[in-house]
């Protein structure tokens, strides 16, 4: 099935500073790529649709010039956290879509700690 | 909008049978979708329903109702590894999956 890697798996930051998040489709080509965030026991909340080659589309309440976006290749996608905060601590995952592909796996997600 | 409830957390016997529900209401529907996330991991897949009816899919089935807005998964044989949160997403037309809050499972001996 398709593969979808993200890197790095987990990361402890200074407050204050910029954070990247790369996520990789191994085996098809993401024209999409969402971007997840989760708290402790809490849902999946989508933050960004991001399609290649064109801005992303953020979700109401997502700060687009904190949470950069860029999909610049069918391979790549990658959020960057900007000014980190520890309220920014969270569980960021992507999932990447191929047209109308069902199954739309999953990133292993990465876990962002905010010192 | 789209809105989605199922249960926050069910206990069920290893070797039972646990049916975890969920509800929809959604503007249009595209495809109901069923994962499995363990603490601390991303989301596996587990299923996909568009038309009504049951999906058997092993130990897993997953049923569809899109009259009654009504889907549910069923766990057969539960095993201790179950135990994990299971989340009930949905798609409307041209819109990206939205999440319930997910179901807490244990998996008791």
């Amino acid at each position: 099935g398709a593969v979808v890697s993200q890197h790095p798996s987990w990361v402890i930051c200074k407050s204050g500073t910029s954070v990247k998040i790369e996520c990789r489709s191994l085996d098809f080509q993401a024209t999409t790529m969402f971007w997840y965030r989760q708290f402790p026991k809490q849902s999946l909340m989508l933050m960004a649709t991001s399609n290649e080659g064109s801005k992303a589309t953020y979700e109401q309440g997502v700060e687009k010039d904190k949470f950069l976006i860029n999909h610049a290749s069918l391979t790549l996608s990658t959020l960057t956290v900007t000014s980190a905060h520890p309220e920014d601590s969270s569980f960021y995952i992507c999932r990447g879509g191929a047209s109308s592909t069902d199954t739309q796996y999953f990133g292993p997600g990465t876990r962002l700690t905010v010192l | 909008g789209q809105n989605i409830d199922q249960p926050t957390e069910m206990t069920a016997t290893e070797g039972a049978i646990v049916q975890i529900n969920c509800t929809y209401q959604t503007s249009g529907f595209n495809g109901l979708f069923w994962y499995q996330q363990h603490a601390g991991e991303a989301p596996t897949f587990l299923s996909y329903n568009v038309l009504d009816g049951l999906e058997e899919k092993g130990r897993f089935s997953s049923f569809l109702s899109r009259s009654k807005g009504y889907s549910y998964l069923l766990l057969k044989e539960l095993q201790m590894k179950d135990s994990a949160s299971y989340l009930c997403a949905v798609r409307g037309p041209k819109k990206p999956l939205v999440f319930g809050k997910g179901t807490r499972l244990s998996v008791i001996a």
